[in-house]
């Protein structure tokens, strides 16, 4: 099946960094979504790209659409300590909405 | 507005037994999914309805898993009997229409651990 490749599995920084996470697929997406998942919680949705090549920011988030379709990265600027927890990306391939989720970054935060 | 609601949120059971989930979804939402999540990994999907009915089962354990949605409205997730794979969060996400460009919205999950 569909399977996505997301790297860093961890990240370590001081606050105040540059984070840079990505995620490679073998397959071809229509979306790539970038959740992030607090502990307890289920995922919450950080930011949606619908077309190749696309570059959106959301504060200081800020994730592109690879032009082939099978990869994306999400960037996160001056990092804060609340930025602490597991991101996933996923991709939607079909009509129906059917999400593919990586393996997740942690990422921690050292004030 | 409320947002995707689970219970329990906990459950300890030994293997062999049975165990129910059960979601209410944002009102209004007619698209309800249910994914399993092992430590370490992202959501998996388990099943997809559309209203009352199953859009795709196809990752769905059918010997010892089912789901319902009886009334297009709240759903029930079951294991019968459980194994120590399964232990895991189950996740439950609603979104309003099943099209690709659609946001699910994930509940807090359910963490089971089978003994």
């Amino acid at each position: 099946g569909q399977q996505l490749n997301q790297s860093p599995q961890s990240m370590f920084i001081q606050e105040g960094e540059d984070v840079s996470m990505n995620c490679t697929s073998s397959s071809i997406f229509n979306t790539w979504l970038w959740y992030k998942q607090d502990p307890g919680e289920g995922p919450v949705l950080l930011i949606a790209l619908y077309k190749a090549g696309e570059l959106t920011s959301n504060g200081r988030l800020t994730a592109q659409f690879g032009i082939t379709r099978k990869d994306s990265f999400l960037n996160i600027s001056a990092s804060i300590p609340s930025d602490v927890g597991i991101y996933f990306c996923a991709g939607q391939g079909g009509s129906q909405g059917n999400l593919i989720f990586g393996k997740g970054t942690k990422l921690s935060v050292k004030p | 507005e409320a947002g995707v609601a689970q219970s329990p949120r906990y459950k300890i059971i030994e293997k062999r037994q049975s165990v129910a989930f059960w979601c209410n979804p944002i009102s209004g939402h007619a698209t309800l999914y249910w994914y399993q999540q092992i430590l370490g990994q992202g959501p998996k999907l388990l099943i997809q309805f559309q209203n009352n009915g199953v859009v795709d089962d196809s990752q769905l354990p059918k010997d010892r898993f089912s789901a319902e949605r009886l009334k297009g409205v709240d759903s029930t997730l079951k294991i019968q009997p459980a194994k120590l794979e399964d232990s895991a969060v189950y996740l439950c996400a609603s979104s309003l229409l099943a099209t690709y460009q659609e946001t699910q919205y994930f509940g807090p999950g359910t963490r089971l651990l089978v003994l």
